[in-house]
């Protein structure tokens, strides 16, 4: 099966700068490639996804880019505001009814003042 | 919309004890996910319905079983807790499979 792997575990940046979020995927089959963003005692809410025909995405201060031949995909927050602090999950699938997201274990962003 | 909401947010258990989670959907999505969520481990499936009267098996399936008798909701039953249970559940639904979902706030259980 899918395996999903995402570093790092924590991040702290200065409001301001931006921050990088890396993951990897095992299964080739994979195409659809989202990520969400987890507030403090809330449920994960997506906030950007790509899939396998884009190399890149951008929504605003966030971007997603996705390297098939390398099995990566990272996220990138620029201009980073303290409402950015969250935990941020990867995952991967492939398409299809019986396809299921196989999650990265999340990043833990602190934007500091 | 309400969007996905789950029932309770909170459930203490003593060992061996049965309890059922119950998620509702108001946006007449088909798929419905139930994940389990462990420190340092990110998001698992537990099961999961691609549509009403239908259900199959995730990742992490043993001891939680679950019905879709209607398509807005979705449950998770533990028959005999154990404290390995213990964990925040997330619901989530789709219109369109692994595709855009949408989460629950959670529930969290602890089982003594």
């Amino acid at each position: 099966g899918e395996n999903v792997e995402q570093h790092p575990s924590t991040l702290s940046v200065q409001e301001g700068d931006s921050a990088v979020i890396k993951c990897t995927y095992s299964d080739s089959a994979s195409n659809y490639f989202p990520w969400y963003k987890q507030e403090l005692g809330k449920g994960p809410q997506l906030i950007i996804d790509i899939r396998s025909n884009v190399g890149e995405k951008k929504d605003q201060r966030i971007a997603v880019t996705l390297n098939k031949t390398a099995k990566h995909f990272s996220l990138h927050i620029t201009e980073t505001q303290p409402e950015d602090s969250a935990v941020y999950f990867c995952a991967a699938s492939t398409t299809g009814t019986a396809s299921k997201l196989t999650f990265g274990t999340g990043t833990r962003l602190q934007v500091t003042l | 919309n309400a969007g996905v909401t789950q029932t309770p947010k909170f459930r203490v258990l003593k060992t061996g004890q049965s309890m059922t989670l119950l998620c509702a959907q108001d946006m007449n999505h088909e798929y419905m996910y139930w994940y389990r969520q462990d420190p340092g481990m990110g998001l698992r499936l537990i099961h999961y319905s691609v549509g009403e009267g239908t259900t199959a098996k995730g990742e992490v399936p043993d001891g939680y079983n679950v019905s879709r008798l209607k398509k807005q909701n979705f449950l998770l039953g533990l028959e005999s807790a154990a404290p390995s249970q213990t964990s925040v559940y997330f619901c989530a639904s789709s219109p369109r499979g692994p595709d855009t979902q949408y989460f629950g706030p959670g529930t969290r259980l602890t089982v003594l």
